[in-house]
């Protein structure tokens, strides 16, 4: 199975400040095939079913706001965001959905 | 718009079986993967399996193999997980979700979300 960690566990971030989450898998995601990256991020806001932020590691979402980014490639990605607002109190996931089993980050907190 | 509608939430006790289920809004199903997560209390996200509703091919996580049965009814648009025995550690918030894309290739992110069914299993 390809293990898939984030940094930091939580993090907390002024209003109008950077966020940065790391997310690294024990494997490479890059197919050679399509040089995609088989790599997602998820958003999920307490209470709620998590949403889907980018996939192929840096595309984003229709409707996620552009303070949001993904990058990275192979086995080291990082979802950003540029400035933090209140409704992006949430815990981020990254997944891997390029080797069943697909498998997910354990979770970032950010909190203000 | 797509919508993805869970049964709702159970209270089971050990050793008791139990299938829950996930219905599309429209034929969303019949072309994409739909698969199933867990979410213990207080935890992360936990990928169970993909069915593709359309020839029921499955796929499960090892972790999950064995212990849950995914299956699909194309007919109605609804995807199912069952338990033929559940113990408490079954105890968690699941959720059915669908691919992003219509395609036979199972390698996708999960696109649409249902709401989650929280099955308590307790003495």
């Amino acid at each position: 199975d390809i293990v898939m960690t984030q940094s930091p566990d939580s993090l907390a971030v002024s209003l109008g400040e950077r966020a940065t989450i790391n997310c690294k898998s024990s494997q490479t995601v890059l197919s050679i095939s399509d040089n995609e990256n088989y790599l997602a991020w998820y958003q999920q806001r307490p209470g709620q079913p998590p949403k889907l932020l980018f996939y192929w590691a840096s595309t984003r979402e229709s409707g996620v706001p552009d303070r949001f980014s993904g990058s990275g490639s192979g086995t080291d990605f990082t979802l950003t965001i540029s400035s933090l607002q209140a409704e992006d109190v949430a815990v981020y996931y990254c997944h891997q959905y390029y080797s069943i089993p697909f498998t997910f980050g354990p979770g970032t907190k950010v909190d203000i | 718009e797509v919508h993805l509608v869970q049964s709702g939430a159970e209270v089971k006790k050990p050793g008791e079986s139990l299938k829950i289920s996930c219905k599309g809004s429209a034929d969303i199903f019949t072309n994409f993967w739909v698969g199933w997560v867990r979410q213990m209390p207080g935890k992360g996200l936990e990928w169970i399996g993909i069915i593709y509703p359309r020839d029921s091919d499955t796929r499960y996580s090892p972790s999950f193999q064995g212990r849950v049965a995914i299956s699909a009814d194309n007919s109605i648009n609804t995807a199912y997980m069952q338990w033929s025995s559940l113990t408490a550690s079954d105890t968690a918030v699941y959720y059915c979700a669908r691919h992003r894309r219509a395609a036979t290739n199972p390698s996708d992110a999960f696109h649409i979300w249902g709401q989650g069914t929280l099955v308590t299993v307790s003495p």
